[in-house]
């Protein structure tokens, strides 16, 4: 079993459409999540980081977490076709380190105008 | 303008030849990572470094070499060992004991 499951999609949504993307994970230490956004052949951009349970909210996108059920989303409202891209999802904990960042596939969506 | 910067965007390579990877962060970050991104498969750890001098191999280590003399520089060697080296390879930073990781352009390396 991965450390870290994400729904590879595609996903498809018109302009506007609330986005929800998810990620599951095994591992009970993780306390560190983030999302990042990555356009084609370009590096990974760091859109939210959160820690432990709760939400956070950046504009349009709101990240949440709930540990009790292993699992984190990423809401994207009033989606825009600039939103198109790949969304990964990563975590990481003290016990499992700093530098051990376990990575989701991520999920590719298209914003239709 | 605080980023890293990874050289060259694309790089073309015949079978058998060395070849390095640039990475140049001016973040003042402590650790410097190197990772390969093949299709449908994710992000996987090649190597990483906490602190000049030093570095520690990831999952799949074997037919890479990397160094550490400066802060700001973690350039990767991909040998004539590796047995796939067709790929994109993300280099990223991060502060010292700071869980986020910050990602290069990345460099689009083909080898035929």
């Amino acid at each position: 079993q991965k450390e870290v499951e994400q729904d590879p999609g595609p996903l498809s949504v018109p302009e506007g459409a609330i986005v929800s993307l998810n990620c599951t994970y095994s591992n009970s230490a993780f306390q560190y999540f983030m999302w990042y956004r990555q356009y084609s052949r370009k590096g990974p951009e760091l859109l939210m980081y959160t820690y432990s349970s709760g939400n956070k909210e950046d504009g349009r996108f709101t990240a949440q977490v709930d540990k009790s059920s292993k699992y984190i989303s990423l809401f994207i409202r009033d989606s825009q076709p600039s939103d198109s891209a790949t969304y990964l999802c990563a975590m990481s904990g003290r016990q499992t380190g700093a530098n051990n960042l376990f990575f989701g596939t991520g999920t590719r969506l298209t914003v239709i105008p | 303008d605080g980023g890293i910067t990874q050289s060259p965007k694309y790089l073309f390579r015949k079978e058998g030849q060395n070849v390095t990877l640039s990475c140049e962060q001016n973040l003042n970050h402590d650790a410097m990572y190197w990772y390969r991104q093949d299709p449908g498969q994710g992000l996987r750890l090649i190597y990483y470094s906490q602190i000049v001098n030093d570095f520690q191999k990831g999952d799949i280590a074997e037919g890479y070499s990397v160094s550490r003399e400066k802060k700001e520089s973690f350039p990767l060697t991909v040998t004539s060992a590796q047995k796939n080296p067709t790929a994109f390879y993300l280099c990223a930073s991060s502060g010292r004991q700071n869980y986020e990781q910050y990602f290069g352009p990345g460099t689009r390396l083909t080898v035929t």
